[in-house]
């Protein structure tokens, strides 16, 4: 069971707009940089959103990161079906010296 | 173009020793840590630790250290990792990934090398 708790599945149907979340603490989202990651079916995880908020190159911004206080949230809009695949978010813990992922949460784009 | 490439899926026995191997290419390999995560079947993320290749500094994550050990070598831009007496709970996809310059963040990822421990 991780300490980054997300929601195990989402859903919304194309073009719509869905939000995944990602629950922490001070010792870990409250201090540190979130990242999120994509992994679609078969394939390596992709960064997608780096220190909160930042798209790295190349990432549409349909995708889009926040966070505040012990909480941070991943949110993509104008859903394509192929933006099926499981996200996961990421932080460094204080407590556990290490980066924690959270569970991971499938989005499904009905 | 920054890649890393990983080396190819390996079947094994308990007990067995095993070493696979992540490529590098596209950046100066000594310049950036390289990261280890685990994906059991059917399961999330988990991050193993870092190695920096410049100096071979390595940092685990708790639950593996000891379990495994981390290894560069610079002179064909090569990370490693490797398990001296493998179980079946180390089955597992494993990947290596190069850390985004003073982040914790996993920016570039290798394909990913499947370890299949089984008698």
């Amino acid at each position: 069971q991780s300490v980054l708790t997300q929601p195990p599945s989402v859903s919304a149907a194309p073009g719509q707009k869905v939000t995944i979340s990602c629950s922490g603490t001070s010792s870990n989202i409250g201090n540190n940089y979130v990242s999120w990651y994509q992994q679609l079916p078969g394939t390596a995880p992709k960064l997608l959103i780096y220190e909160d908020y930042k798209r790295p190159s190349g990432i549409p911004d349909r995708f889009s990161g926040s966070k505040s206080a012990t909480s941070a949230t991943l949110g993509i809009t104008g859903l394509q079906t192929g933006d099926e695949a499981d996200y996961y978010c990421a932080t460094w813990d204080d407590t556990l010296s290490a980066v924690m992922f959270g569970g991971g949460t499938n989005l499904t784009v009905l | 173009e920054v890649q890393l490439v990983q080396s190819g899926a390996e079947v094994k026995k308990p007990g067995e020793s095993l070493k696979i191997s992540c490529k590098v290419s596209g950046y100066s390999f000594t310049s950036y840590w390289i990261g280890w995560v685990r994906q059991m079947p059917g399961k999330g993320l988990e991050w193993m630790g870092i190695i920096y290749p410049g100096d071979s500094d390595t940092t685990y994550s708790p639950p593996f250290q000891g379990q495994v050990t981390f290894s560069a070598d610079k002179s064909i831009n090569t990370a490693y990792l490797q398990w001296s007496r493998l179980r079946a709970s180390d089955t597992a996809i494993y990947y290596c990934a190069r850390r985004h310059e003073g982040t914790d963040t996993l920016d570039i990822w290798g394909q990913g090398t499947m370890v299949t421990v089984s008698s």
